[in-house]
């Protein structure tokens, strides 16, 4: 059984519509995480949710809107979408265990391409 | 100043030598950090994670750590063709939110 599911896994569009891509985990984690990784593979996280509510939001347009309907799924909505927005999302989750920060697992990826 | 910084590489070692992999980052206030590995068109995937300063060895890695100079590396033994990857530092601080470095791409020659 796959841990993080991610879906699509491609996703080409137009510059200037709206994608959602989904995420779910199976591992009961509490934490959700979405990354950005670019062209030259730098990976930077967007956005955190733990137990439905929002943790970190990092500096990123407002198009990009996170929501986890509970805490096994974080769903990423981007809305007008730009061509710099074509990047890899990564979605990943990790159960907290106290001060130290605990392993993040990663889904396969969404590859975002914005034509 | 990029906050965890890594050499690009690639790294070029031959099958069966030992590949070091370096890491230093800026927070002081770090407390965890992780190695991860990832291949080309596939997610991250963790290899070692390390708290304390020291080493910690699972099998043929060895994550180092010094955070008196804010170092950390990941020593593969027996290097192997399929450990040619791009290995990722990742350091994080009291937020749980991981900083990644850009990567250093190792190249294992058979």
């Amino acid at each position: 059984d796959t841990a993080v599911s991610q879906t699509p896994k491609y996703l080409v569009t137009q510059m200037g519509n709206d994608k959602s891509i989904k995420c779910e985990q199976n591992l009961g984690h509490d934490t959700m995480y979405w990354y950005k990784q670019d062209s030259k593979k730098f990976l930077k996280i967007m956005f955190s949710y733990n137990n439905k509510e929002l943790i970190i939001n990092e500096t990123v347009p407002n198009r990009f809107s996170p929501k986890s309907p509970d805490k096994a799924h974080l769903n990423l909505h981007i809305n007008s979408l730009e061509l710099g927005d074509s990047a890899v999302y990564f979605c990943a989750s990790s159960q907290p265990q106290g001060p130290l920060t605990d392993t993040q697992y990663f889904g396969p990826g969404t590859r975002l391409t914005v034509l | 100043q990029k906050e965890v910084e890594q050499n690009s590489g690639p790294l070029s070692v031959p099958e069966g030598a030992i590949a070091s992999l370096n890491c230093t980052y800026s927070d002081r206030g770090s407390q965890s950090f992780f190695w991860y590995r990832q291949y080309s068109g596939k997610s991250p995937e963790l290899i070692m994670s390390i708290y304390s300063n020291g080493d910690k060895e699972d099998g043929r890695f060895t994550a180092q750590l010094n955070k008196a100079s804010q170092y950390v590396s990941l020593l593969i033994r027996d290097s192997q063709p399929s450990d040619s990857a791009t290995y990722l530092c990742a350091v994080s601080g009291a937020t749980n939110k991981l900083i990644f470095g850009t990567g250093t791409l190792l190249a294992v020659q058979p």
